[in-house]
């Protein structure tokens, strides 16, 4: 069956530091992958997409990674701040987005 | 200008009672989406129009009807509520279909269903 994994539920980390979530999936083959950020209370925001030919995507502090033999995207934050405490969820597109879980991040000032 | 909007924001009623989210977006797209995020926070796809033709219909059941009035307006109706249908309910829009390249997703603020 089709499957889509986030890291673990929360990770709590320094200001400053990198965050590293992480997405696996297993019976997919998506021609691209997103992610989006939630804040309590709200509707999921898109932060990033990349395609299946597209190793790494970058915005501000933001990276994205995509291993389409690993079945893996690797999702970072660098130079981590408070407000970027929210919950991160990562899609696998086809006819329809798949959404995992997301993984709760918790900056610490 | 908000861009996707739904109303009510909280939705609290009883049991067997029949009720409508309503959603609107003011993009121009032509894909409108209706999510379900359970209590564990998954969020799962329900139902898809593009250009008001229905184009996912994903297992859910036939006490939810999706109603497209024009390519700007998606609503819900849920008729004979249980407990189970509590969560939060999100719609979205897009400017091209689930298979589309580069399908970003511009999601409401969501309605909290709470059924008694």
């Amino acid at each position: 069956s089709q499957k889509i994994e986030q890291n673990s539920e929360a990770l709590n980390i320094q200001e400053g530091k990198t965050a590293t979530l992480t997405c696996n999936y297993t019976n997919y083959s998506p021609a691209y992958l997103q992610w989006y950020r939630q804040d309590p209370g709200r509707g999921p925001v898109f932060l990033l997409l990349i395609r299946e030919n597209e190793k790494e995507k970058r915005k501000e502090r933001l990276k994205v990674t995509f291993d389409t033999t690993l079945k893996q995207s690797l999702f970072h934050i660098t130079a981590s701040q408070p407000a970027d405490s929210a919950t991160y969820l990562c899609a696998l597109a086809g006819y329809k987005l798949s959404f995992g879980a997301g993984t709760t991040v918790t900056v610490r000032a | 200008d908000t861009a996707v909007s739904q109303t009510p924001k909280y939705l609290v009623t009883q049991m067997g009672n029949d009720k409508s989210i309503k959603c609107e977006q003011n993009l121009g797209h032509d894909t409108m989406y209706w999510y379900k995020q359970d209590s564990k926070k998954f969020l799962k796809i329900m139902f898809s129009y593009n250009n008001k033709e229905l184009i996912i219909n994903e297992t859910v059941p036939n006490r939810f009807s999706p109603k497209s009035p024009d390519k700007a307006h998606l609503n819900l109706h849920i008729n004979s509520l249980e407990l189970g249908d509590s969560a939060v309910y999100f719609c979205a829009s897009s400017q091209d279909r689930g298979d589309a390249d580069g399908n970003e997703q511009f999601f409401g603020p969501g309605t909290r269903l709470t059924v008694l």
